[in-house]
């Protein structure tokens, strides 16, 4: 079974900075089968990104994923107030990495 | 548009059992999976499970295999997740999501509460 490590656990900035968001897969996966969702308190989560690096339908530009083997990056450029919140990886529609959340 | 909309809060006795229900529209039902994800207090996101609802074929997490049943009824366009022998740590919000093809999940239901309390 894939553990998906992400980190760090807790990103704390300021509107308008950069978030560079990591997950680590215990071993060598698909980058075709990564994908990124936003959670905020309160509301369903929200796909960000799949295939590892295709923006969902609706999500702005400032947001990208990248990465390979093992290790997969989720930037989110020009921070803004709505981004606050906890963001997972998930492999293959299966297993979620223990989130990150981004405050301010 | 698609939308997934799931039952109401549930309140349940320690060893009973609770259904959350997920009625799906503007896409066809049968061409797409669910995926069961819960979020206890204070934790992240647990894969539960997932149906593929055209032909029925199931994957349970091994932590809730012999607890769980997930269905999908095609005539209603309503999946459901079956929980029994309900335990405190059961307590979360349990979310439906529609799985794109086995990858990813692209739209989810509002949540659903369950607490499991004497």
């Amino acid at each position: 079974e894939i553990v998906l490590t992400q980190s760090p656990g807790t990103l704390s900035l300021s509107p308008g900075e950069r978030a560079t968001l990591s997950c680590r897969a215990s071993q060598s996966v698909t980058s075709n089968n990564v994908a990124w969702y936003q959670h905020t308190p309160g509301r369903a989560p929200r796909l960000l990104i799949y295939g590892g690096s295709r923006r969902a339908t609706g999500i702005p530009d400032r947001f990208s994923g990248s990465g390979s083997g093992t290790d997969f990056t989720l930037t989110i450029t020009r921070l803004e107030s709505e981004d606050f919140a906890v963001y997972y990886c998930q492999h293959l529609g299966l297993t979620f990495g223990g989130g990150t959340k981004v405050e301010i | 548009q698609v939308q997934l909309v799931q039952s109401g809060a549930e309140v349940k006795m320690p060893g009973a059992s609770v259904r959350v229900s997920c009625e799906a529209s503007g896409y066809r039902f049968r061409s797409y999976g669910f995926t069961w994800v819960r979020q206890a207090p204070g934790q992240g996101l647990e894969w539960m499970g997932w149906i593929n609802v055209y032909n029925g074929d199931t994957n349970y997490a091994r932590k809730l295999q012999g607890r769980v049943t997930m269905t999908a009824d095609t005539s209603t366009n309503t999946a459901y997740m079956d929980l029994r022998s309900l335990r405190n740590d059961d307590t979360a919000v349990y979310y439906c999501a529609r799985d794109s093809g086995g990858s990813y999940l692209d739209h989810w239901g509002q949540g659903t509460l369950v607490t499991v309390s004497s």
